[in-house]
């Protein structure tokens, strides 16, 4: 499985756009990259996910770059609410299967 | 729409006993998951059925652990004889087909003493 780096924690003010950054320098033409993030005792959440072209949804946008060797997940307007462990993943070929790694975890400062 | 359901939401056994989680996917789903997630990690799956049929088992470790998901619906996965590693928070997550994003369930926080 393509691999992903994050950093293992950042911190945001509330109300102050936050940008999450993945490297996935080993990614293959097929893979689609995930977002999902988990919030304290809870399940993980999907955020959003992208193939090439920039991506937004009401959650948060996902910026790819052009060599699709890095993404960055951006949220608009943090809330104490996004507060939770942010994990990028590579998933693709025939089943999608997702392998989280250990995720950012991100702090939300009021 | 009701969510991913699973039961129950904490258990505490004796190692070498044995446990079984219950998992009711959304409505619709042909895809269902079985996460293991250790404390400060990320999940890791073990088990991925497509409707009635496994897509991938390759991470479970069979000498002890068994899932199975009869009808194409609701879901068992039984641990048997627990050890002290198996303590985890064990997520069961369902999709629209393989293709979909997943939605997960709250998790079942096992603790093996």
């Amino acid at each position: 499985d393509a691999k992903t780096t994050q950093p293992n924690s950042m911190e945001s003010n509330e109300e102050e756009p936050v940008h999450l950054p993945c490297n996935h320098s080993t990614i293959s033409g097929t893979d689609y990259i995930h977002w999902y993030r988990q919030l304290p005792s809870q399940g993980p959440e999907y955020v959003i996910h992208g193939l090439t072209s920039n991506v937004n949804n009401r959650m948060a946008s996902l910026a790819i770059a052009e060599d699709r060797k890095s993404s960055t997940l951006i949220l608009h307007r943090a809330t104490l609410r996004d507060a939770a462990v942010y994990y990028c993943i590579l998933g693709g070929g025939s089943n999608y299967k997702l392998t989280f790694g250990k995720g950012t975890l991100l702090t939300v400062n009021p | 729409e009701a969510g991913v359901a699973q039961s129950p939401r904490y258990k505490i056994i004796e190692k070498r006993q044995s446990v079984a989680f219950w998992c009711n996917p959304i409505s619709g789903h042909a895809t269902l998951y079985w996460y293991q997630q250790i404390l400060g990690q990320g999940p890791k799956l073990l088990i991925q059925f497509q409707n009635n049929g496994v897509v991938d088992d390759s991470q479970l470790p069979k000498d002890r652990f068994s899932a199975e998901r009869l009808k194409g619906v609701d879901s068992t996965l039984k641990i048997q004889p627990a050890k002290l590693e198996d303590s985890a928070v064990y997520l069961c997550a369902s999709s629209p087909n393989l293709w979909n994003e997943q939605y997960f369930g709250p998790g079942t926080r096992l603790t093996v003493t």
